[in-house]
């Protein structure tokens, strides 16, 4: 596609339940990175991946946070037991370092709501 | 530790004024990349402007320019003729390392409010 995809756009789901988001970058961009933005808040950092290297899990709060990303492309956030302070919107991005460094392209978000 | 520091939660500028959006960082990588994004009410990120620390030049882009002071480690936005629209959420953002894809981390942000 065009731009960065995300799925869903809204998800509400039980305390306690598992979640997964899925983000489709831009096809052609090595970089991919998932950020959590809580309301009014800057963006947190959680993972980040860069071709076939190891992706950079520094940013992931918990163990109930996991990532991956299949075949260089689409890449799952996977939330377990999801807690109330889960609750935000989880934007994903991507980018490629050619022909310039434009800066990443995010997707619209996935607002997750933990009730 | 704190990387990237926009100590400026809200700023307001008449409409057709310049505003400057403070961002002041903190690296010891010699490569590295600053960014500034906008997000408009409606969520989205919008990436205006770029500058790499190898630049000899002050980025520009339209409306858009970055005052970028190495020595001070500060890469201020500055919006010139403020519209309506530039009523947004401002991030500062920095990339170490080489290439376009090493991890990149986002200030706090700086809320503009335009005022007619």
């Amino acid at each position: 596609g065009a731009g960065v995809s995300q799925s869903p756009s809204n998800k509400v789901t039980e305390k306690g339940k598992d979640v997964e988001l899925r983000c489709d970058p831009i096809s052609g961009h090595t970089a991919l990175y998932w950020y959590r933005q809580s309301l009014g808040q800057g963006l947190e950092f959680l993972i980040y991946f860069q071709g076939n290297s190891a992706p950079d899990k520094s940013g992931l709060p918990s163990d109930r946070f996991s990532a991956e990303r299949t075949g260089g492309s689409v890449s799952t956030l996977t939330i377990q037991r999801t807690q109330q302070e889960d609750s935000a919107v989880y934007l994903c991005a991507s980018s490629s370092s050619y022909p310039l460094p434009r800066g990443a392209f995010f997707g619209q978000g996935t607002r997750l709501t933990v009730v | 530790a704190q990387k990237i520091t926009q100590t400026q939660p809200g700023m307001f500028v008449q409409e057709k004024e310049a505003v400057t959006l403070d961002c002041t960082y903190d690296t010891s990588d010699p490569s590295y990349g600053l960014f500034w994004y906008k997000q408009p009410s409606s969520g989205e990120m919008i990436f205006l402007i770029y500058q790499g620390s190898y630049d000899q030049q002050n980025a520009t882009e339209g409306r858009y320019s970055l005052n970028f002071q190495k020595a001070r480690k500060s890469a201020n936005l500055v919006i010139s003729a403020s519209q309506l629209g530039d009523s947004a959420m401002y991030f500062c953002a920095m990339r170490e390392g080489r290439g376009g894809g090493f991890k990149t981390i986002f200030g706090a942000g700086t809320r503009l409010f335009v005022k007619a």
